[in-house]
């Protein structure tokens, strides 16, 4: 079955440094990925998704992500975080389903970046 | 252009009560969906729609239905409110097919809280 993990409930990290968010799916079929932000007290927005083609994906506020399909990995990374990326970060993935051929979305348990002055 | 939109924001109910929550998109999307959000479990899809007058049941439908008269509007309705749904509530739209390569656009949500 198709699962998504996001290893990390929260990551603190200093204002400046870099980050990294990691997600690892498992799945025996192709997928699409996504990274969506939460923001306190809003609604999901997407940051990125990785479709086809560059395994690099660049996203809004200066992240990107990297699939990488040996380790089903889809890492979400920033070189310079900002007090104003505190935010809760989910990574889902999309995939077709075999039993009757419609898409599903599954989601990851989030990770909460919390950026220390 | 609003985007998606919910109401209400905040909600405290007795158990047993009953209550509905109102998603309104202006977007012209198909497809919308109800999804609550409990902490350390992401997101989980209640019930969706892939088009006005339709609705699926997702991966946790019970106690709850829901109901798509107009396309810009959907709907969910708790019968009989449980603590267990005390929760945080979205509502989201797409254009194209669930869980595909589309977008999802997400309302601010709704906090639920049921004693």
């Amino acid at each position: 079955a198709q699962s998504v993990t996001q290893l990390d409930s929260q990551v603190p990290v200093f204002e400046e440094a870099p980050v990294e968010l990691r997600c690892n799916y498992s799945s025996s079929v192709s997928v699409y990925l996504f990274w969506y932000v939460q923001y306190p007290n809003q609604g999901l927005q997407l940051l990125l998704k990785y479709l086809s083609g560059s395994t690099l994906v660049k996203g809004i506020n200066g992240f990107e992500a990297e699939f990488n399909k040996s380790q089903t990995s889809f890492h979400l990374r920033k070189p310079s975080v900002h007090i104003s990326d505190t935010a809760e970060y989910f990574c889902a993935v999309s995939f077709i389903r075999r039993r009757d051929s419609n898409y599903q979305l599954i989601w990851g348990a989030g990770t909460k970046l919390i950026i220390k002055p | 252009n609003a985007g998606v939109t919910q109401t209400p924001k905040f909600r405290v109910l007795k158990t047993g009560q009953s209550m509905t929550l109102l998603c309104a998109q202006d977007m012209n999307h198909e497809y919308m969906y109800w999804y609550r959000q409990d902490p350390g479990m992401g997101l989980r899809l209640i019930h969706y729609s892939v088009g006005e007058g339709t609705t699926a049941k997702g991966e946790v439908p019970d106690g709850y239905n829901v109901s798509r008269l107009k396309k810009q509007n959907f709907l969910l309705g708790l019968e009989s409110a449980a603590p267990s749904q005390t929760s945080v509530y979205f509502c989201a739209s797409s254009q194209q097919s669930f869980g595909s390569t589309d977008t999802q656009y997400f309302g601010p949500g709704t906090r639920l809280t049921v004693l």
